[in-house]
Order: C-alpha cells, then sequence, then structure tokens
C-alpha cells in the first residue's frame, strides 16, 4: 500500500521568502507525483504534474523535483507572496488515474 | 474559477433520505472521478470512470451509486447514510484515465448528514 508523507505539516513564513516543501512515498515503482494546493473549503487546483521519467517541472514561481531512488520530491517557492496562503498537497498518481494523498503542508505567507 | 462545476454546494440530508450529486465538465475530459474528503484529512478516491464506463470502485459501501450518463456528467447517488458520511464530496476530471495528465478538481459539495 502506498504511503506518502509531507513535512512540515505546517509553515509559517514572511513574505518575500523562498520556501520548500517535502514530499516522500514508499512506491518505488511511482508513475506520477502531483502537487496540488487546496483553499479552505475549495477543491484541489493542479500545480504540477512530474511523470516518473521526469526529474523536475516548472511554472512560474513553482518547481517541483522527482527524486525516485530516494523516494522524495520537493516543491520550492519562490518569492513567496501571502496569495499562496493555502494547503499543499502532493498525490502519489497511478497509470490508471488513482492519487494517493499526503496529509498536506498549511502555508501560510504573512505581510 | 474551476472548470468542472459540481452541485449542489452543500446538502443537509437524514439518514433516510435519497438524494444526488451532481458533477459536469466541458472539457472534453473521459476520465472522471469522485473523492471523499473529511475534515482535516487528504481526498480518498472512491470511484473512477473511464470513457463513461465504471473502472474502479474502492470497495465503497452500496449506499453511495455512481452513475455516467455521458462523457460530460458524473452522478453520485446516495440513500440510507450515515452521519459518518459526512465529508467534502468532490468531482475531478482528466483527459484520460491513464494517469499521464492533471486532474481537475470542482469545489465540492458539502455533505451534512443527521
Amino acid at each position: 500500500k502506498q504511503e506518502v508523507t509531507q513535512i512540515p505539516a505546517a509553515l509559517s513564513v514572511p513574505e518575500g521568502e523562498n520556501l520548500v516543501l517535502n514530499c516522500s512515498f514508499t512506491d518505488s515503482a511511482i508513475y506520477n507525483l502531483q502537487w496540488f494546493r487546496q483553499d479552505p473549503g475549495k477543491g484541489l487546483t493542479s500545480l504540477l504534474l512530474i511523470q516518473s521519467s521526469q526529474r523536475e517541472q516548472t511554472s512560474g514561481r513553482l518547481n517541483a523535483s522527482l527524486d525516485k531512488s530516494s523516494g522524495r520530491s520537493t516543491l520550492y517557492i519562490a518569492a513567496s507572496q501571502p496569495g499562496d496562503s493555502a494547503t499543499y498537497l502532493c498525490a502519489d498518481g497511478t497509470s490508471y488515474g488513482k492519487l494517493t494523498f499526503g496529509q498536506g503542508t498549511i502555508l501560510t505567507v504573512h505581510p | 474559477d474551476t472548470e468542472v462545476t459540481q452541485t449542489p454546494k452543500h446538502l443537509v440530508m437524514g439518514m433516510t433520505n435519497k438524494k444526488s450529486l451532481k458533477c459536469e465538465q466541458h472539457m472534453g475530459h473521459r476520465a472522471m472521478y469522485w473523492y471523499k474528503q473529511k475534515a482535516k484529512k487528504p481526498p480518498e478516491l472512491m470511484f473512477v470512470y473511464s470513457y463513461e464506463k465504471l473502472s474502479i470502485n474502492e470497495s465503497v459501501p452500496s449506499r453511495f451509486s455512481p452513475e455516467c450518463p455521458n462523457s460530460s456528467l458524473l452522478n453520485l447517488h446516495l440513500h440510507a447514510l450515515q452521519p459518518e458520511d459526512s465529508a467534502l464530496y468532490l468531482c475531478a476530471s482528466s483527459q484520460s484515465g491513464t494517469g499521464a495528465s492533471p486532474l481537475h478538481f470542482g469545489n465540492g459539495t458539502r455533505l451534512t448528514v443527521t
């Protein structure tokens, strides 16, 4: 059974700081790794998807990496802004679309 | 604005009621999903439809009955639910059911069972 763990559980940073969120997974045959953000009471917004054959993906101020050998992924957020405050979830994806989520990291960026 | 639309946003139902949750997408996606999210927990997969056929049922109790009338619509029929079924029910879609493309989620239906 796949397990996905995220640390830290919560993170509070001042605006402008660069930060890293961590995700570890037990599935050595991972198909893809996805990062989402969830605002309170809302659905999930897809941020980045890394296929198992890739090592990283970038979108704007976000960069996600994947290291299958160590079972880890990181999400790097550059120059954080208050609007980045949300819960960030990583998910181990299978070839048939099932996602197994971590518990999430609650990020607060204060002005 | 999300491209996956879920109705209703909120639903309160008694344990003897029958209700339905609805989900719609017009992105031409061929895979649709139901996830359940309890408070302060991550989402958990319930069902996957691929090309309008049920491909995955994650051992969900029969009081939850999914239906995919066409490639744009996904329903979840509810009957004889328990208070512990109270949760946020999330619908999602993706281009295919192969896991190669990201999932797009709706904002969910917050269900309370009394």
